[in-house]
């Protein structure tokens, strides 16, 4: 089956400039979690939804924000970047709870300049 | 902050067994031990996870103690492509806790 797929792959912005980010997971999943790695903190878990609800939320400023869609989708928006942001975003998915594990996406590398 | 504590980084023959420890010494009696691994430029990936019984897939044998303050991830015949940064994991079950949270990993290196 296919594997959770994050778009664009690649993105370059602005400081100030807002951004989204997409996510679609594995058919049948209805958790998405989504998390930001940099090379100084490491994977930082941001939010997860879970049939369109926020369930868990990490510790960010409210310029990070997401959604869930009716089929599972998920986006992820940045506003007001900050060179800071700058990082791999990594989507995940599961079942219910994520106890037989969290499939992950290859990411959205943002570069902010 | 992470609840386990793995070693920075470790080295392995190609052919040999990956023996990759990790403490957890806080685990609570409903929390899950759970191993990913991340290979460069590319999102973690689920290996195994376990309560207290020793597990095995096709990928790894986890052996947790008994008193489950520490475990070990074995790849029993370590290649290239296991070169990558192993993370180990303690998670609630169930619930709204839907979140891993990541400590530093241990990057380990199968050297030919």
């Amino acid at each position: 089956k296919a594997g959770v797929t994050q778009t664009p792959r690649y993105l370059i912005k602005t400081r100030g400039q807002q951004v989204t980010l997409s996510c679609s997971p594995i058919s049948g999943h209805r958790s998405v979690s989504w998390y930001q790695q940099t090379p100084g903190q490491g994977l930082q878990f941001l939010f997860e939804y879970f049939s369109e609800t926020q369930r868990n939320k990490g510790n960010f400023p409210g310029r990070f924000s997401g959604r869930q869609f009716s089929n599972s989708r998920s986006e992820m928006n940045v506003s007001t970047l900050e060179l800071g942001d700058s990082a791999l975003y990594l989507c995940a998915s599961s079942g219910q709870t994520g106890h037989y594990g969290y499939t992950f996406g290859s990411g959205t590398r943002l570069t902010v300049v | 902050d992470a609840k386990t504590t793995q070693p920075t980084s470790m080295d392995c023959a190609e052919g040999r067994a990956a023996n990759l420890p990790c403490n957890h010494s806080t685990i609570s009696g409903n929390e899950y031990v759970y191993w990913y691994r991340q290979i460069h430029s590319q999102g973690p990936q689920y290996i195994i996870h376990g309560l207290k019984n020793n597990e095995t897939n096709e990928m790894a044998s986890l052996i947790i103690t008994e008193d489950r303050k520490s475990s070990t991830l074995i790849l029993p015949h370590a290649t290239l492509r296991d070169t990558a940064v192993y993370y180990c994991i303690v998670k609630y079950y169930g619930g709204s806790q839907g979140n891993l949270i990541f400590g530093k990993g241990t990057k380990l290196s199968v050297k030919p």
